[in-house]
């Protein structure tokens, strides 16, 4: 079975653009979390979804972010405009169902913005 | 709010011996799940074995087994006759098994980095 499946693997821009990242969950999986990574915070909660909705963005940094899940195969991270601190390793995982314990992850993005 | 910790930031261990690393976590909880997740440097997030707090034996997957101590709020892991590809950033993270509120989110410890020496 495919996994979690993520695009782009490695994505550097320069401060300013417009950043858009992308995942596939695992088929007939209905909950999907996009998760940051950093040196200084470690792994964090940016938003989760269930049933394609959005149940809590509490964690999204700020309105630069913003995240969509048109269906139950694909989802959106983007950032505009993008600066540099918000370089850092994007993981988006997905889970059968909303309390189902195990959250499978993806490869990961990781962001470079110059 | 529950937390996870991971006192030690840095292991090491000889290929084929036995490593274990520690975990401990803070929860009001009576019902919940452990994991433990391993990060290689390709960077992917792998699901290395979980455990049901209402579950007293200890989990086990392969060479990977867990001491699961739910008194003392501690979960550590033990990799058996290590091995080179076990070198990776190891994360014990906690999530509550009741339904409603927050409880889908995983609370994660910093991590401990496994260096194994040939």
């Amino acid at each position: 079975d495919a996994g979690v499946i993520q695009s782009p693997r490695h994505e550097v821009t320069e401060m300013g653009q417009e950043v858009t990242l992308r995942c596939k969950p695992i088929s007939g999986h209905n909950s999907l979390f996009w998760y940051r990574q950093t040196m200084m915070r470690g792994l964090e909660l940016l938003i989760y979804f269930n049933n394609n909705v959005p149940i809590d963005d509490s964690g999204m940094p700020e309105d630069r972010f913003s995240a969509k899940m048109p269906n139950a195969s694909f989802s959106t991270l983007k950032i505009q405009p993008s600066e540099p601190r918000d370089s850092a390793v994007y993981f988006c995982a997905s889970t059968l169902g909303q309390f189902t314990d195990t959250q499978y992850f993806g490869p990961g993005t990781r962001l470079t913005v110059l | 709010a529950q937390t996870v910790t991971q006192s030690q930031p840095e292991m090491s261990v000889q290929e084929a011996e036995t490593v274990t690393l520690s975990c401990t976590y803070d929860t009001s909880e009576s019902d919940y799940y452990l994991f433990w997740y391993k990060q290689p440097p390709s960077r992917q997030m792998i699901l290395v074995i979980r455990q049901e707090a209402y579950k007293q034996q200890n989990a086990t997957e392969n060479r990977f087994s867990v001491n699961f101590q739910k008194a003392a709020k501690s979960f550590s892991l033990k990799i058996s006759d290590s091995q080179l590809g076990d070198a990776a950033m190891y994360f014990c993270a906690y999530r509550s098994a009741w339904g409603g509120g927050s409880n889908y989110k995983l609370t994660f410890g910093k991590g401990t980095l496994l260096t194994v020496n040939p």
